[in-house]
């Protein structure tokens, strides 16, 4: 199986701010990677797929980049209500694996 | 607009059976792949089986192959999933997700428990 090692599990940061996620694969994944953000008792909602491109309706201060092994995922200008635990998950092979997750508090 | 909601969650003893439904609207249900996909604190989130719009193409996690079988209706818009010898490490929330490359949808989810 694929294992996606995300870092931090957590981080704190003000309103405003720029947060960076990193993503990491145990093999090439190309651009099969995907970022979810989770709300608690809610389910994750799909923000960036492919690696880079932004789902519907997704604000644009979230973004994704990365390709092979190594992904980042970018929140600018930090808002209130991104507070939230995001998820990667790649799929470029069964069993699709997710990371464990980083919260992000504000 | 696009709506999943699982249902049939609940407390079962181990080793026992449970059958999860999720009721799907809003878009061409036959249309799409749809996976089951289980969060529990101890593992996060897991990726258990799809299956494809006719049926024709399965696959399960190893976790839970041979144990569990995805199913859907297309004529009822419903996904369901048979869980069979139920452990501990069963219990979590489960969740119906619209699959292509990725969850683009997802049901709220139903709580299962397997506890004696």
């Amino acid at each position: 199986d694929i294992q996606m090692t995300q870092s931090p599990s957590s981080l704190s940061a003000s309103v405003g701010d720029t947060v960076t996620i990193t993503c990491q694969a145990s093999q090439d994944i190309s651009n099969y990677l995907n970022w979810y953000q989770q709300k608690p008792g809610k389910a994750p909602k799909l923000l960036i797929y492919d690696a880079s491109n932004l789902e519907t309706g997704v604000p644009s201060r979230f973004s994704g980049s990365g390709s092979e092994t190594d992904f980042t995922f970018t929140i600018r200008s930090l808002q209130p209500e991104d507070t939230a635990t995001y998820y990667c998950q790649h799929y470029d092979d069964l069993p699709y694996t997710f990371g464990l997750g980083t919260k992000v508090e504000i | 607009q696009v709506q999943l909601v699982e249902s049939g969650g609940g407390l079962v003893k181990p080793g026992g059976s449970l059958r999860l439904s999720c009721t799907a609207s809003g878009f061409t249900f036959s249309d799409f792949y749809m996976s089951w996909i289980r969060q529990s604190p101890g593992k996060g989130l897991e990726w258990l089986s799809y299956i494809s719009g006719f049926s024709t193409i399965i696959h399960y996690a190893d976790s839970v192959r041979g144990r569990f079988t995805i199913s859907r209706d297309n004529a009822k818009k419903s996904l369901y999933l048979q869980m069979d010898s139920l452990r501990a490490e069963d219990t979590a929330v489960y969740y119906c997700a619209r699959n292509w490359n990725y969850f683009d949808f997802w049901g709220p989810g139903t709580l299962l428990t397997v506890s004696s």
